[in-house]
């Protein structure tokens, strides 16, 4: 069965420094990739879309790559600040892009 | 514009009663969804609709109904509530076109079952 993995629950980093997030996807053939926001209490926000032939994509201080042959997703957010702390949520979609199933996303935390 | 309308915000129910969610948009998007949010579990979806009068099953689909009777509504029912349903629910709809288009979320339902 398809299955949506984010490297881990909780990531603490400190502010200014460079977080990582991993999104790895199996028995998936996505031809896109959506990256959300969560913040406590709400629903999320959409950030970033990558297609299966774009290796990279940015917005602001926001990288996303995607990798196909090692069926992975990085998302990058350079600069962090405290305010940057939230749900990660990653969202392969094939190419009929209609089911949107997400990972159980990543929690980050930035301290000043 | 509104957006995504997701009607009752809370609401507490005992084992075995029933009631329907509404969520409601406005900006004549064709797809629909349908999740609950557990701790630890993330955002699984039970159903969605890709137009009127369409629905599909999700991830955890047991022990809920849909019905998508106009464009802009998409109900989620429980026929007979379960401590287990206890959980917030969100609604997101987007627009067509394939995976490109970015989906727009509710409020959340807080859905207590005792």
């Amino acid at each position: 069965s398809q299955k949506i993995e984010q490297n881990s629950e909780a990531l603490n980093i400190q502010e200014g420094k460079t977080a990582t997030l991993t999104c790895n996807y199996t028995n998936y053939s996505p031809a896109y990739l959506q990256w959300y926001r969560q913040d406590p209490g709400r629903g999320p926000v959409f950030l970033l879309l990558i297609r299966e032939n774009e290796k990279e994509k940015r917005k602001e201080r926001l990288k996303v790559t995607f990798d196909t042959t090692l069926k992975q997703s990085l998302f990058h957010i350079t600069a962090s600040q405290p305010a940057d702390s939230a749900t990660y949520l990653c969202a392969p979609l094939n190419q009929a892009g209609t089911a949107l199933i997400f990972g159980k996303g990543t929690t980050l935390s930035v301290s000043s | 514009n509104a957006g995504v309308t997701q009607t009752p915000k809370f609401r507490v129910l005992k084992t075995g009663q029933s009631m329907t969610l509404l969520c409601a948009q406005d900006m004549n998007h064709e797809y629909m969804y349908w999740y609950r949010q557990d701790p630890g579990m993330g955002l699984r979806l039970i159903h969605y609709s890709v137009g009127e009068g369409t629905t599909a099953k999700g991830e955890v689909p047991d022990g809920y109904n849909v019905s998508r009777l106009k464009k802009q509504n998409f109900l989620l029912g429980l026929e007979s509530a379960a401590p287990s349903q206890t959980s917030v629910y969100f609604c997101a709809s987007r627009p067509s076109g394939q995976g490109v288009t970015e989906a727009f979320f509710g409020q959340g339902t807080r859905l207590t079952v005792v």
